[in-house]
């Protein structure tokens, strides 16, 4: 079984500070690793996937995200927020090596950008 | 342009009716799924798909039903037994061998009368 935990459901920064988004994940088998990110009323968008390989992974708009085994954790992060960040980020693990991959996602962290 | 299409965008229900949500794509993907989202619980898989005329339950089946005929099409049906239907409905699909990268339909947002 999977699991995600993402840690703050709401996070505010200020325009032009970093932005870091907490994920830690539980999986029995190596899992691969998603941000997605949504803005108001509308579906989500791929930030950024780890599958196997380089442990920091990069993403759109300036994102990455580091997988740490031993820490369990994919923590999403910007060096300087933008006004056009504040949406709601979403991880989500699935089982490495299959071909289709149920999805199981966190309950998400809301982030504010304050101008 | 590739992608998701969800219809409609607002629906509303009636009590002790059955609602019938839209999905299609032309991504040529096998996989396609439906989850349900409410506010501060993430995403919940209800059911999904991996091939024509086959699919599965998922975390939170009941009061809902699919069909898949066509490869592009995979329509949800949130029927009377769903007593609290209010929620917005995300459709994806996903490609095989794609690393389980799934893509996102825009949503319907579904409320009840």
């Amino acid at each position: 079984a999977q699991s995600v935990t993402q840690l703050g459901s709401h996070v505010s920064v200020s325009e032009g500070a970093l932005v870091l988004l907490r994920c830690n994940y539980s999986s029995s088998v190596p899992p691969y690793l998603f941000w997605y990110v949504q803005y108001p009323n509308q579906g989500l968008q791929l930030l950024l996937k780890y599958t196997t390989g380089a442990t920091l992974v990069k993403g759109i708009n300036g994102f990455e995200a580091e997988f740490k085994k031993s820490e369990t954790s994919f923590h999403l992060t910007k060096p300087s927020a933008h006004m056009s960040d504040a949406a709601e980020y979403f991880c989500a693990v699935s089982e490495g090596g299959t071909s289709y991959g149920k999805l199981t996602f966190g309950q998400g962290t809301i982030l504010t950008v304050h101008p | 342009d590739g992608g998701i299409t969800q219809s409609p965008k607002y629906l509303f229900r009636k009590e002790g009716q059955n609602v019938t949500l839209s999905c299609e794509q032309n991504l040529n993907h096998d996989a396609m799924y439906w989850y349900r989202q409410d506010p501060g619980q993430g995403l919940r898989l209800i059911y999904y798909s991996q091939i024509v005329n086959d699919f599965q339950k998922g975390d939170i089946a009941e009061g809902y039903s699919v069909s898949r005929e066509k490869k592009e099409s995979f329509p949800l049906t949130v029927t009377s037994a769903q007593k609290n239907p209010t929620a917005f409905y995300l459709c994806a699909s996903s490609p095989t061998g794609g690393g389980n990268i799934q893509y996102f339909g825009a949503g319907t947002r579904l409320s009840v009368l």
